[in-house]
């Protein structure tokens, strides 16, 4: 069974930086896309970016391209997020996903982040 | 970018109603789009992918179709369940969601 587990919550202050995690088990995340997506209080999905773990080539939403920074580690199985510069426009839960082929669909639980001083 | 419109932005019906959600694409989008449903705290999950093709142990009542800009997801007889909030997703040129269908049961 395929299962993304997501780390806690987070809460980070003004202009800091935190790192989300997300590991995967039962699928080899050399073989898909992961990808981030988050969404804030009361609002609607919105695609962050996805990375391909197998050579770290990522592709990010035009907003995020100076917010996000994807990596993965292939030993560990575990994509990872790192939001800098953070705002409290950054304050809302973040999802990892595997989006594959066709009905190939796993998401993580998501995890809340949340921006305040 | 390509911007999904999805409409309406909030629907109430009857259990037992059909229901129709609607999802425009701002350019052709080659039937490169999906459908989730997400409840309340939840992550989304996949109800349709490829325009019209059931995901895995969704109920037969979800439908799918469409081509070029315009995309329906149809509920043939509404049940409590499926309140939830609907997106559609394309992934023919970059990945976008739409901005949510939320249904309401009347």
């Amino acid at each position: 069974e395929v299962q993304l587990q997501q780390s806690g919550a987070e809460l980070g202050k003004p202009g800091t930086s935190v790192k989300l995690s997300c590991k995967v088990s039962g699928y080899n995340i050399r073989n898909t896309y992961m990808h981030w997506v988050n969404q804030r209080p009361g609002k609607g999905l919105e695609w962050i970016g996805r990375i391909d773990p197998a050579n770290g080539n990522t592709i990010y939403a035009e907003k995020f391209k100076s917010k996000a920074t994807l990596t993965a580690d292939t030993s560990s199985n575990t994509a990872y997020m790192q939001l800098s510069q953070l705002k409290s426009d950054d304050t809302a839960i973040y999802f990892c996903a595997i989006r594959g082929i066709g009905p190939f669909d796993y998401w993580g639980q998501g995890v809340m982040v949340t921006v305040s001083s | 970018d390509i911007q999904m419109t999805q409409s309406p932005p909030v629907l109430s019906a009857s259990v037992g109603d059909r229901v129709t959600l609607s999802c425009k694409a701002s350019q052709n989008i080659n039937k490169n789009l999906d459908w989730y449903q997400q409840k309340h705290g939840e992550a989304p999950k996949l109800l349709i992918y490829y325009t019209n093709n059931l995901q895995t142990g969704i109920p037969s009542r979800f439908s799918g179709s469409g081509s070029g800009t315009d995309y329906t997801l149809t509920i043939s007889s509404l049940q409590p369940e499926d309140v939830a909030t609907y997106y559609c997703y394309q992934y023919n040129s970059g990945l976008t969601f739409g901005s949510g269908t939320k249904l309401e049961i009347k």
